[in-house]
């Protein structure tokens, strides 16, 4: 079946520091792939998306680039904040499939 | 502002209790979604509306009951929960997939609930 896995956590960095978030994929038709964020005590946010090979999504900073070759869509930032501590979820979804498969989220933390 | 909202942002509920949650959507959507989102636990999806029918159930215990009025209002009532039912209650919406969108959905705040 389709699924997502994320690299475990938590991640923890120091302000300015560069981000990966590990993200790799198994799905049995041709995915579009997405991060979702959640700060504390709210929903998930769209963050980026992507929706066929080497497409680059990016958002406030954070890149991610569709790697069919790989299965892999990992998370990057140059330049971390504190402000981007939260949970960061990876996704994808199968074109006519009415559903999201999430990983299990990773947790980052940026201290000052 | 994310399009979606839910109401109460928290419950405190007793096990004997009946109550609803609500959420609205206000981006034109016809698919809805709830998600339960337990401590240390994957999302897990509870049920799809598309189009105000329900496309799936994915075993979620009777005491949970959906309820998609129109394509803007989805409901989940709440009877006789138990304490392991306390979790954060996440509403999605989304454009019904028809082979054209890429699919994103967008999720409101949550419902934060706690069953003593």
């Amino acid at each position: 079946g389709d699924s997502v896995t994320q690299m475990e956590g938590p991640v923890t960095l120091s302000e300015e520091a560069f981000l990966t978030i590990n993200c790799t994929y198994t799905a049995t038709g041709y995915p579009s792939l997405f991060w979702y964020v959640q700060y504390p005590g709210e929903g998930l946010q769209l963050l980026l998306k992507a929706t066929k090979a080497d497409d680059k999504g990016s958002n406030k900073g954070f890149e991610a680039t569709y790697r069919k070759e790989t299965t892999s869509f990992h998370l990057e930032k140059g330049s971390v904040q504190v402000s981007d501590s939260a949970v960061y979820f990876c996704a994808l979804s199968i074109r006519g499939a009415q559903k999201l498969v999430f990983g299990q989220g990773t947790r980052l933390t940026i201290n000052p | 502002e994310t399009g979606v909202t839910q109401t109460p942002r928290h419950l405190v509920m007793g096990m004997t209790n009946k109550k609803s949650l609500k959420c609205e959507q206000h981006l034109g959507h016809n698919a809805m979604y709830w998600y339960k989102q337990s401590a240390k636990k994957p999302l897990e999806l509870m049920f799809v509306y598309s189009l105000e029918e329900r496309v799936e159930n994915n075993s979620v215990p009777s005491r949970f009951s959906p309820e998609c009025p129109n394509s803007s209002h989805l409901f989940l009532h709440l009877h006789t929960l138990q304490p392991e039912d306390s979790a954060l209650y996440l509403c999605a919406s989304s454009q019904d997939p028809s082979g054209r969108s890429s699919y994103e959905q967008y999720f409101g705040p949550g419902t934060r609930l706690t069953v003593t």
